[in-house]
């Protein structure tokens, strides 16, 4: 069974950064793209980046561009996402999710992970 | 960036009725276009990819069509567990853009 496991809420002051775990089970990490959703409270869902844990290559959205890093680590099969200077619009729960091709569907999906900004 | 529009943006419809959500792209995506379940408090759910077809283990009301432009999600036949907002994704192209959502009440 594929589980994609995140890391535990976070609360962050304005300008400060946050990193974001996602760690896989079930199969094999390099075969499946990890991509990065954010999704405002209330609101839709919107693309944040990916990274092809194979060669470590990443895509980001304009919007995050400049403040967001992607990475992985095949040793321990786990993903991470870095948001640098928070604002209060950065306010979210973060999901990652895999995708079997760069234009395939999330498949499978991790149980999200809150991000609060306040001073 | 890939505009996604969807309608309605929320329904209420009764227990075995059939419920039809709309997804239109701004340019042409093939049949690079999915459907999302996100049930409340939950995270989303793959119901159908490139368009047309059922993920592994998704019950056989769910159906989806179009290629283009115009998609369309249907549930033949609406059950409690549906309760749920539904997104339409595109992955034509980077960002990968979704739809507003259609919260579907019962």
């Amino acid at each position: 069974e594929v589980q994609l496991v995140q890391s535990g809420a976070e609360v962050k002051k304005p300008g400060a950064t946050v990193k974001i775990s996602c760690k896989v089970s079930g199969h094999t990490f390099t075969d499946y793209y990890m991509h990065w959703v954010q999704q405002d409270p209330g609101i839709g869902l919107e693309w944040v980046g990916l990274i092809d844990p194979e060669d470590g290559e990443t895509m980001y959205a304009d919007k995050f561009q400049g403040r967001v890093t992607i990475t992985a680590d095949t040793s321990t099969k786990t993903a991470y996402m870095e948001l640098s200077s928070l604002r209060s619009e950065d306010t979210a729960v973060y999901y990652c999710a895999t995708s079997q091709n760069l234009s395939g569907a999330f498949d499978f999906w991790g149980q999200g992970t809150m991000v609060t900004v306040s001073s | 960036d890939i505009q996604m529009t969807q309608s309605p943006s929320s329904l209420s419809a009764s227990v075995g009725d059939r419920v039809t959500i709309t997804c239109r792209a701004s340019q042409s995506i093939g049949s690079y276009l999915n459907w999302y379940q996100q049930r409340p408090g939950k995270a989303p759910k793959l119901l159908i990819y490139t368009a047309s077809s059922l993920q592994s283990g998704v019950p056989s009301r769910f159906s989806g069509s179009g290629s283009g432009t115009d998609f369309t999600l249907t549930i033949s036949s609406l059950q409690p567990e549906d309760l749920a907002t539904y997104y339409c994704q595109q992955s034509y192209s980077t960002p990968r853009d979704f739809g507003g959502g259609a919260k579907v009440e019962i």
